[in-house]
């Protein structure tokens, strides 16, 4: 079974922090991992995948195999990424997102 | 703006009830996923049909059924409603949806408040 864990319900950090947002997952084979957000009154949408290698909005995120997580980080917090986060996984030949709770993060000005 | 449309916005109604969601993909997509997102389970995946064909069922009720029709347009219906199935159900759509290769980007409708009482 499939299973991707995010730890924290709500992380606070100050404007000019660094942010790292937790996900841990539990797959048998090679996934694909995914982080979307959700803006206040926006809907879910896509924010990085870990096959793009890329930073999106100054967000990173590493598949680490090994520890089997997919940590999302940025160096520096902005007001604006204030939303909820969610980590998603997606097995091999399947196109099924699963997903976890989601963290609220929440950035102080 | 995703371009995937749902309707209604918000559905309140009582139990034992019967409803039925909409899901308008974007333009040229031809999968459609449905979830169900409560405050104890997160969101779980329900079920996936590609070009008018079922392709995947995760967690779903037998109470509830859902269908693509020859416009791409989904519908997921729901019945003898219990008040657990109050959540938030969302619809997405991809490009794709046959097993292998990379997964799809999928992109999200705004959702459909249900509320049972």
């Amino acid at each position: 079974a499939q299973r991707v864990t995010q730890p924290e319900k709500l992380l606070s950090v100050f404007k000019g922090a660094p942010v790292e947002l937790k996900c841990d997952y539990s797959y048998s084979g090679s996934p694909e991992l995914f982080w979307y957000v959700q803006y206040s009154r926006q809907r879910l949408q896509l924010l990085l995948r870990h096959i793009s290698r890329e930073s999106i909005k100054g967000f990173t995120a590493d598949l680490n195999k090994g520890e089997t997580s997919f940590h999302l980080k940025k160096p520096f917090a902005q007001e604006e990424d204030s939303a909820m986060y969610y980590c998603a996984l997606s097995g091999a030949g399947s196109y099924q997102l699963t997903f976890g709770k989601g963290t609220k993060l929440s950035v102080i000005p | 703006d995703s371009g995937v449309t749902q309707t209604p916005k918000h559905l309140i109604t009582a139990t034992g009830q019967r409803v039925t969601l909409r899901c308008s993909p974007r333009s040229g997509d031809l999968s459609v996923y449905w979830y169900q997102q409560s405050l104890d389970q997160g969101l779980q995946f329900l079920i996936q049909y590609y070009n008018g064909e079922e392709r995947a069922k995760g967690n779903i009720l037998e109470r509830f059924s859902a269908q693509q029709f020859p416009d791409l347009h989904s519908e997921l219906n729901l019945s003898s409603l219990e008040l657990g199935d109050s959540a938030l159900y969302f619809c997405a759509s991809s490009v794709g949806g046959l097993s292998g290769g990379r997964t799809d980007t999928q992109y999200f409708g705004p959702g459909t408040r249900l509320t049972v009482l």
